[in-house]
């Protein structure tokens, strides 16, 4: 079955990076694109962005440039989310989730991961 | 950027009622490309309908989604316990954005 499975817990200061891992399993990985999104604490979802497993292309949301970057390991099937200059505003959950093939929804999701950007 | 309302913010029901839930667009969505989630405490949000009203996989049928254009609706025909839950919308005919969430709380 397909599964998204998220690096854990991640606690950081002001001004540090943070790399997130969302590693997929049960398809075949450079086929569907993974959407970034991310859920500040008792918020709603906001999307982030998305990146072409196929040609490793990403988009980046409005907002979303610069600072967050996506990249891919196509050869252990994970996508990564990047987010460098970490604010504290950038605390939140950040969850992965399979793209369906050609829209931009997402069909199955990884677990989330918290970030938490903290003095 | 298409921005989405939900409404109610919150809707109280028993087990057994009918819920609506509304999602307006502030400009039309291309092609009825909206999707629903559902998402309870502490876990990922879980995809229910895409394309305005077409059931993914192995979702229930007191399930529906309907609408076009600005307006869209999520019907859950009878609240079963499991579905007290938030519920968000989200278009994807343009830059993906999500409405604010709608929760559905056990009265």
């Amino acid at each position: 079955q397909v599964q998204l499975v998220q690096s854990g817990s991640e606690l950081k200061t002001p001004g540090a990076s943070v790399k997130v891992s969302c590693k997929a399993s049960g398809y075949t990985f450079t086929s569907y694109g993974v959407n970034w999104v991310r859920q500040a604490p008792g918020q709603g979802l906001e999307w982030l962005g998305w990146i072409n497993t196929d040609t490793g292309n990403p988009t980046y949301a409005q907002g979303f440039t610069g600072r967050f970057v996506f990249s891919l390991d196509t050869s252990v099937s994970t996508a990564y989310l990047q987010i460098s200059s970490l604010k504290a505003e950038d605390t939140a959950i950040y969850y992965c989730a399979r793209k369906a093939l050609g829209y931009n929804y997402g069909s199955e999701w990884g677990q989330g991961t918290l970030v938490t950007v903290s003095s | 950027e298409i921005v989405l309302t939900q409404s109610p913010g919150t809707l109280s029901s028993s087990p057994g009622d009918r819920a609506t839930l509304s999602c307006r667009a502030s400009q039309s969505v291309s092609s009825s490309y909206l999707a629903w989630y559902q998402q309870k405490p502490g876990q990922a949000p879980r995809l229910l309908i895409y394309d305005a009203f077409s059931r993914a996989t192995g979702i229930p049928d007191r399930f529906s989604g309907s609408g076009s254009g600005t307006d869209f609706t999520l019907t859950i025909s009878r609240l079963e316990p499991e579905d007290f839950a938030v519920y968000y919308c989200q278009q994807y005919g343009s830059a993906p954005t999500f409405g604010q969430g709608t929760k559905v709380e056990i009265k």
